[in-house]
């Protein structure tokens, strides 16, 4: 299975903050990954598709970049929504398998 | 506008069975890649099961041999039978519909996941 191993597990921020959050893949992905946000009670949100594709809705803060083995989710302003916990997600080979999550938090 | 909504959850005795449904509205099951995803309480998201349009599935290594996930094409409905359930199966359950990448090299579709249900809770206890 391809493990998913994202960094950090936990990040305190304040609104207008620049944040990145890290996702590793234990064998390359190409660029088959994407991105959730979840807020407690909720449905995961996608976010970012094919590493670097922005869903549509999704405001443009957002952003993903890296192909492989590595590859950043970068929120540019940080705004009070935001603050949620976020996953990445390979579907490059089965099974699909999810990083840990990363709880962003208000400082 | 599409719509999942999962239904079926419940407690449940270990070694009990269990169907969820996920009603759909604004997209028809069956010409759709559907999955199903859990969360069990205070844990990150698992993949459970996958069914293509054209019919074939796949499974989760936790899961296969004991679920079975189908589809309703009359009832627009996708469905997960689970069977001798464990107390590590309690989770919310979400059913997803699935949108392609084309990969023109391997003349391949990759499947990410863009639109969820609210989930239904299976609590599998004594």
């Amino acid at each position: 299975d391809v493990q998913m191993t994202q960094s950090p597990s936990t990040l305190s921020a304040s609104v207008g903050d620049r944040v990145t959050i890290t996702c590793r893949a234990s064998q390359s992905i190409s660029s088959w990954l994407a991105w959730y946000q979840q807020k407690p009670g909720k449905a995961p949100k996608l976010l970012i598709y094919k590493a670097s594709s922005l869903e549509g809705g999704v405001p443009s803060r957002f952003s993903g970049s890296g192909s492989g083995t590595e590859f950043t989710l970068t929120i540019s302003s940080l705004q009070p929504d935001d603050f949620a916990t976020y996953y990445c997600q390979q579907y490059n080979t089965y099974p699909y398998t999810f990083g840990q999550g990363t709880k962003l938090e208000i400082k | 506008e599409v719509q999942l909504v999962e239904t079926g959850g419940g407690l449940i005795q270990p070694g009990g069975s269990l169907r969820l449904s996920c009603a759909a509205s604004g997209l028809i099951v069956s010409n759709n890649y559907m999955s199903w995803v859990r969360q069990a309480p205070g844990k990150g998201l698992e993949w459970v099961s996958v069914i293509y349009s054209g019919g074939s599935t796949y499974y989760a290594d936790s899961v296969k041999g004991r679920f079975t996930i189908s589809r309703d094409n009359s009832k627009n409905t996708l469905f997960l039978q689970m069977n001798n359930l464990r107390a590590e199966d309690t989770a919310v359950y979400y059913c997803a519909r699935g949108s392609g990448n084309y990969d023109r090299e391997n003349f391949y579709y990759y499947y990410y996941m863009d639109v969820w249900g609210e989930g239904t809770t299976v609590t599998v206890s004594s």
